[in-house]
């Protein structure tokens, strides 16, 4: 079964830091991969995937098929980033639909 | 548009009675998505329903929960009867299609007592 693995629930760092939130997936076909974000009392919204290959809010994220990861990087932390990052797997293909997201990782940012 | 919306925000219920969730997704999206968060299990796909149609539920938690979309524009999920391990945030979020980007409602706060 597809599995989203975010072995972070909480990461602290400094304003100015570079961040990384870390996503793992197994899944056997290709999926494409996304971040969504959940700011405080707002609410979830895509912030990147995998296919569109841009810099969101001065994130990015790289797909790697040899490590099966996809994880969300900053290079300078800002305290608007402070949010609930959530990473998710969708494959939808012939005959099959898998849709999994990570338990999530909440990102603080610390000024 | 307004986007998704749901209703109630907020519910606060006592064990054993109904709790009928509603999410008006947005117009023109033919996929409709119900989740669940909670802070031990994240965020939990119950249901997705394409063209109206069921098409997995196998992340119903049980028989109690039960989901519907009788036309494009409106889906309810119910629970019947409601237990304090159902409390949670429900979100329903709707899709252009599937395998596309989700557009998520604000969420309705479940609260049982």
């Amino acid at each position: 079964a597809q599995r989203v693995t975010q072995p972070e629930k909480l990461l602290s760092v400094f304003k100015g830091a570079p961040v990384e939130l870390k996503c793992n997936y197994s899944y056997s076909g290709s999926p494409e991969l996304f971040w969504y974000v959940q700011y405080s009392r707002q609410r979830l919204q895509l912030l990147l995937r995998h296919i569109s290959r841009e810099s969101i809010k001065g994130f990015t994220a790289d797909l790697n098929k040899g490590e099966t990861s996809f994880h969300l990087k900053k290079p300078f932390a800002q305290e608007e980033d402070s949010a609930m990052y959530y990473c998710a797997l969708i494959y939808s293909g012939a005959g099959s639909y898998q849709l999994t997201f990570g338990k999530g990782t909440k990102l603080s940012v610390i000024p | 548009d307004a986007g998704v919306i749901q209703s109630p925000r907020h519910e606060v219920t006592e064990m054993g009675q109904e709790v009928t969730l509603r999410c008006k997704p947005i117009s023109g999206h033919n996929s409709l998505f119900w989740y669940r968060q909670t802070m031990m299990r994240g965020l939990e796909l119950l249901i997705y329903f394409n063209n109206n149609v069921p098409i997995d539920d196998s992340g119903m938690p049980e028989d109690r929960f039960s989901a519907k979309m009788p036309n494009a524009s409106f889906s309810t999920l119910k629970i019947q009867p409601s237990e304090p391990r159902d409390s949670a945030v429900y979100f329903c979020a709707s899709s252009l299609d599937r395998g596309r980007e989700q557009f998520f409602g604000p969420g309705t706060r479940l609260t049982v007592l």
